[in-house]
């Protein structure tokens, strides 16, 4: 199966500084990747997602990009501000027809300090 | 749509009891997810469903874990007997089928922390 690594576990920035978390995956056939974002004691939402036709992606303050050859992808969050403080999930899938299987990465606590 | 729905929000039981997680899944969705999170494990899945029929549950941890989604609106996760080291947090989510949408990440409900002593 797939395999998904994610680094740094632990991340403390200056509100304000980019916070950039990166993950890699295992299996070529991979084509959707989601970052989800959990907040202390509440259930992890969608962010932004990629698809493996596209390099990266864009939305506000955060992007992603993916690089298919080495299998890796990354979340990018300028600006960052106290309200981003939380654990992030990046997450790989080779979705299709029948198969909506998401594997998750360990999770990254970002810290923004004021 | 309220969202995926999940009860109870938390569950104190004792070791050797019987537990059930419910969960409601938003409606027209095509797959429902079990998933467990820990510190040490981080999230793990336990169970899926597509149209109500369980698809991949390689990740339930052994016997005492059943799941059943008589209907597409209704699933539940059932620990018999349960075991301190089943604590944690039990998510379920929902997603339209893949190609259904440009977007199929899944939506997740609030949870059960469920703690066994």
């Amino acid at each position: 199966g797939e395999n998904v690594e994610q680094h740094p576990s632990t991340l403390s920035v200056q509100e304000g500084d980019s916070a950039v978390i990166k993950c890699t995956y295992s299996d070529s056939a991979s084509n959707y990747f989601p970052w989800y974002k959990q907040e202390l004691g509440k259930r992890p939402q969608l962010i932004i997602d990629i698809r493996s036709n596209v390099g990266e992606k864009k939305d506000q303050r955060i992007a992603v990009t993916l690089n298919k050859t080495a299998k890796h992808f990354s979340l990018h969050i300028t600006e960052t501000q106290p309200e981003d403080s939380a654990v992030y999930f990046c997450a790989a899938s080779k979705v299709k027809d029948n198969f909506n299987k998401f594997y998750f990465g360990s999770g990254t606590k970002l810290n923004v300090k004021p | 749509d309220a969202g995926v729905i999940q009860s109870p929000r938390h569950e104190v039981t004792e070791m050797g009891q019987e537990v059930t997680l419910r969960c409601k899944p938003i409606s027209g969705h095509d797959y429902l997810f079990w998933y467990r999170q820990t510190m040490m494990r981080g999230l793990e899945l336990l169970i899926y469903f597509n149209n109500n029929v369980p698809i991949d549950d390689s990740g339930m941890p052994e016997d005492r874990f059943s799941a059943k989604m008589p209907n597409a609106s209704f699933s539940t996760l059932k620990i018999q007997p349960s075991e301190p080291r089943d604590s944690a947090v039990y998510f379920c989510a929902s997603s339209f089928a893949p190609l259904r949408r440009p977007r199929y990440g899944y939506t997740f409900g609030s949870g059960t922390r469920l703690t066994v002593v």
